[in-house]
């Protein structure tokens, strides 16, 4: 399978725990992307790598967020101290140029 | 602030009842538009890209269409696997880096 995947698929943490997820970007995309999506609303931007440098971060992703993209390929987000709200499911994408590929998504639940 | 709005948020339609989508937004220029499809527990799937208007871009029963305020997206004839919560995005000019997406339209295709 040549699409984009992440890992794990589901994350079920207790509140002040750090999590981390990872996403493989399709091998031949230089831009990453993350996103956050809670039921009926559209994804929200996070953050966007090209090759291994973060260009541009939501104001919205306070500092407990990090995302890393080393050596341009796989990307892992953390989230440290999590707090409820941060029950969601965080999506990854890539492209090369114009339409995103998007991965089928880690579903976090914070207890 | 650039914004997307989808309408309607849900639309129910009989198998073969044609109908149609809206997207509009308000961004400070059009570097192009862009339409998932999202079903239940999955990422976004990747379906056009629109980038000035009057073009236009088919896929089997959907037809994409974009003006200089609004895109919609035709389906014709629907069957119940057109079953899905579309999304549009848009991507301004002014930021190559973010992409803005409305909360989509929840569509139920009843046989």
């Amino acid at each position: 399978d040549t699409g984009v995947s992440q890992d794990p698929r589901h994350k079920i943490t207790k509140r002040g725990q750090n999590v981390t997820f990872r996403c493989d970007p399709i091998s031949e995309h230089n831009r990453l992307y993350w996103y956050r999506q809670t039921l009926g609303q559209g994804p929200e931007f996070l953050t966007y790598f090209q090759n291994e440098a973060q260009l541009e971060k939501s104001r919205l992703l306070s500092d407990r967020f990090s995302a890393e993209r080393p050596k341009g390929s796989f990307s892992t987000l953390e989230i440290q101290r999590t707090e409820q709200g941060d029950s969601a499911m965080y999506l990854c994408a890539s492209s090369s140029t114009g339409g995103q590929f998007f991965g089928p998504g880690t579903r976090l639940t914070v207890l | 602030e650039d914004q997307v709005t989808q309408s309607p948020e849900a639309l129910r339609l009989q198998e073969g009842e044609s109908s149609s989508l809206n997207c509009s937004y308000t961004v400070s220029g059009l570097r192009g538009l862009f339409w998932y499809r999202q079903d239940p527990g999955k990422g976004p799937e990747f379906l056009f890209t629109l980038y000035s208007a009057g073009e236009e871009k088919e896929k089997e029963r959907l037809k994409a269409t974009l003006t200089k305020k609004e895109s919609f997206l035709h389906i014709t004839a629907p069957k119940p696997e057109d079953s899905a919560t579309y999304l549009c995005a848009v991507q301004a000019t002014d930021n190559f880096n973010k992409f803005y997406f409305g909360s989509g339209t929840k569509l139920n295709v009843k046989p």
